[in-house]
C-alpha cells in the first residue's frame, strides 16, 4: 500500500558532500513535508510543499534546501553535509493543511555522515 | 525545546495489563493526533481529535482530547504483544504538525 516512497533507505556519505534525498508519492496529495527524527528530539519539520514549486521552510531548515518541480516528487538536498545532519529522514504526505488531515509517512531514509 | 511533552518516555508492561501515556503542552491545538511507529518504518496515524472533550475508541485504544484543548491521553485496554511500538502525539499548526518525542512502550509476552 505504497502510495509514497522514500530512496535511498539507507545512505552513508562524506562529510562536505552533497547528499539529495528523493520522495515519490502516486496519491497526488498537494501537501508534501520533510521531517528528521533524532532521539529525544521526536520528529522536527525541515520543509514543506504546498503544491509546485511552492515550498516553505520548517523549524530546521538550516543547511537543506528542497525543489518540487512535479506534484509526485519533493526532493530534499543536504547542500554540504556536516555530522549533525546524521538522522533518519521521513517524507510525508498529506491530502490538506493543518491539523484534520493526517499524514501518510514514508518508511525513511537512514543516513549517516562520516 | 519541545512543545508537545510525552510521558512516560518509556514504558514496559506485560501482556494483558492496562496503560496510559500523556500528551501535554501549554499551547492551544486545534487538533491532535497520535501516531504509533515500529521499527524501521514511518508513524501510522491512529486517530485524530478536533473537539475539546473528545473521546475515541479504536478496539482497545482509548483517546481524549482534553477540555481546553492543550492536552491529550491514550489509553490501553489488556496490552498485547502487538502494541509494542513508539507513540507520538502531534499538534496540528497552520502549516504543519508538531510532534512530540513520543512513549516507547514495551508489552512482554
Amino acid at each position: 500500500d505504497a502510495g509514497i516512497t522514500q530512496s535511498p533507505r539507507h545512505k552513508v556519505t562524506e562529510t562536505g558532500t552533497p547528499v539529495t534525498l528523493r520522495c515519490h508519492q502516486t496519491e497526488n496529495h498537494r501537501y508534501m513535508y520533510w521531517y528528521r527524527q533524532d532521539p529525544g528530539h521526536g520528529l522536527r519539520l525541515i520543509h514543506y510543499s504546498y503544491g509546485v514549486k511552492d515550498t516553505d521552510k520548517g523549524e530546521v531548515s538550516d543547511g537543506y534546501s528542497v525543489s518540487r518541480s512535479k506534484t509526485e516528487d519533493f526532493l530534499l538536498t543536504l547542500e554540504s553535509a556536516t555530522s549533525s545532519q546524521t538522522s533518519v529522514y521521513f517524507c510525508a504526505i498529506s491530502s490538506g493543511t493543518g491539523g484534520n488531515y493526517g499524514y501518510t509517512f514514508g518508511s525513511g531514509t537512514r543516513l549517516t555522515v562520516v | 525545546t519541545q512543545l508537545l511533552e510525552q510521558s512516560p518516555q518509556f514504558l514496559s508492561i506485560q501482556e494483558g495489563e492496562n496503560l496510559t501515556v500523556y500528551c501535554n503542552s501549554s499551547s492551544v491545538f486545534s487538533s491532535l493526533q497520535w501516531y504509533r511507529q515500529e521499527p524501521g518504518e514511518g508513524p501510522v496515524l491512529l486517530v485524530t481529535v478536533v473537539t475539546g472533550g473528545e473521546v475515541k475508541k479504536l478496539k482497545r485504544l482509548t483517546f481524549q482530547f482534553g477540555d481546553a484543548r492543550k492536552d491529550s491521553s491514550l489509553h490501553i485496554t489488556a496490552a498485547q504483544p502487538g502494541d509494542t511500538g513508539l507513540y507520538l502525539c502531534a499538534g496540528g499548526g497552520n502549516n504543519d504538525m508538531r510532534f512530540g518525542a513520543g512513549t516507547r512502550l514495551t508489552v512482554k509476552p
